[in-house]
């Protein structure tokens, strides 16, 4: 059975850092592209990043280019997220997702319950 | 970017009654449109992909049509855990991948 779990969130100033970690299971992640997706309180979905099975082709949404970084460690069946200079509209739900495919985007076909960033002073 | 625009943003309905659910595209997407189901609190389900075809254990109730620019996810007689909000996904222009801004169907 595939099993998502996120961690790692929690309320950060503004300007500082945090990573996010998403431990899978039941399934063969070095097999498959991973997403983060997030959810700002009360609103719609927004697509974050998308790394490649292999970890060799990431891309970004432009709001978080160049201030995020997703990567991957296969050994540790873990996608994590790298979070910097944080803004207060980064404040959100964070979910990872796993992809149907490998290195270019399809469908989210299994999703983590999601932890969440708050970004206050 | 490829905008998706959902319509209606609220739809009131009863169990029993067909629900349709509509997503616009701002420029063709082909098939490459999905639908996600989101109750609250928890993360969003994948209910059909590629415009027409149901993800793994979705009940044959939910189905999707269209193509190009215009897509309907219709969800023949309602259950009471059906009543949740609902997004569409494009994967046909990427980066980014996008969603529409959801519509929540609630129980009249």
């Amino acid at each position: 059975q595939v099993h998502l779990v996120e961690s790692g969130g929690g309320v950060v100033q503004p300007g500082r850092s945090l990573r996010l970690s998403c431990e899978a299971s039941g399934f063969t992640l070095s097999s498959y592209g991973m997403h983060w997706v997030r959810q700002a309180p009360g609103k719609g979905l927004e697509w974050v990043a998308l790394i490649s099975y292999d970890g060799t082709n990431k891309n970004y949404a432009d709001s978080v280019k160049g201030r995020f970084t997703i990567s991957r460690d296969n050994s540790k069946n873990t996608l994590y997220l790298q979070l910097n200079s944080l803004r207060a509209d980064d404040t959100a739900m964070y979910y990872c997702a796993k992809d149907m495919g490998m290195v270019a985007a399809s469908w989210g076909d299994y999703w983590g319950q999601g932890t969440l960033v708050t970004v206050s002073s | 970017e490829i905008v998706l625009t959902q319509s209606p943003a609220t739809l009131s309905l009863s169990p029993g009654e067909r629900a349709t659910l509509s997503c616009r595209a701002s420029q063709s997407v082909g098939t490459y449109l999905g639908w996600y189901q989101q109750k609250p609190g928890q993360a969003p389900r994948l209910l059909i992909y590629d415009a027409s075809n149901r993800a793994a254990g979705v009940p044959a109730r939910f189905s999707g049509s269209g193509s190009g620019t215009d897509f309907t996810l219709t969800i023949s007689s309602l259950e009471p855990e059906d009543f949740a909000v609902y997004y569409c996904q494009q994967r046909s222009n990427w980066p980014p991948i996008t969603f529409g801004q959801g519509t929540r169907l609630e129980l009249k």
